[in-house]
């Protein structure tokens, strides 16, 4: 059971808009930034956002994130069959001292 | 080129001990923060450890607190993780990363390891 909360999964066709959802409280989206990383098959995970929106040198800007609250949202415009993957979201938490992450969402291109 | 390659990974009775090393290049390694997360097969990601630049500062998931120890050596590029009483629920591919950030944009893990399998198994 994850601090996190994220869908399982989610898909789309190319070119179409997704957006994941992570779900967490105040002790952590609530008070601390939220960053997003990517994971494909057999590979070790890779930073696609942090500090909720800035996205590190060489991601597309067709990805971005936002958050209000206690939940986050990452959203991926022009769909491209290479962004299937795994998508977690991260949060420090102030409560608990540990990082969190979500359970993960694998996104389907179809 | 900022480089972290895990090792130390292998075939662990439960009760075992085993030590994982992360040796980085391609930036001060003495100047940055770092962290342990591990992946259990077809599961998400875990966060387990925290030590920050100067060694003073630590953190620990509860699930492994007293059983793992972090560490550094500035000297070897290196940081390693300690692990005792290992369970079969221990078994997980572990990965290593640099953490970035500060107060203001908060912190994230930028770059990781390829990661080193550990399996756990009578």
């Amino acid at each position: 059971q994850s601090v996190l909360t994220q869908p399982p999964s989610a898909s789309g066709t190319p070119g179409q808009r997704v957006t994941i959802s992570c779900s967490g409280s105040g002790s952590n989206i609530g008070g601390n930034t939220v960053n997003w990383y990517q994971q494909s098959p057999g590979t070790a995970p890779k930073l696609l956002i942090y500090s909720h929106n800035q996205r590190p040198s060489g991601v597309p800007d067709r990805f971005s994130g936002s958050k209000s609250g206690t939940s986050a949202s990452l959203a991926i415009s022009g769909l491209q069959s290479e962004d299937e993957a795994t998508y977690f979201c991260a949060a420090w938490d102030d409560s608990l001292s540990i990082w969190v992450f979500g359970g993960g969402t694998k996104l389907t291109v179809l | 080129e900022v480089q972290l390659v895990e090792s130390g990974g292998g075939l662990v009775q439960p009760g075992g001990s085993l030590r994982l090393s992360c040796v980085t290049s391609g930036f001060s390694f003495s100047g940055y923060s770092y962290d342990w997360v591990r992946q259990a097969p077809g599961k998400g990601l875990e966060w387990l450890s925290y030590i920050n630049a100067g060694g003073t500062l630590i953190y620990y998931a509860p699930s492994v607190k007293g059983r793992f120890t972090i560490s550094k050596d500035n000297a070897e590029n290196s940081l390693y993780l300690q692990m005792n009483s290992l369970r079969d629920e221990d078994t997980a591919t572990y990965y290593c990363a640099r953490e970035l950030g500060n107060d203001g944009e908060g912190y994230w893990f930028d770059s990781w390891g390829r990661g080193t399998l550990v399996t756990v198994s009578s």
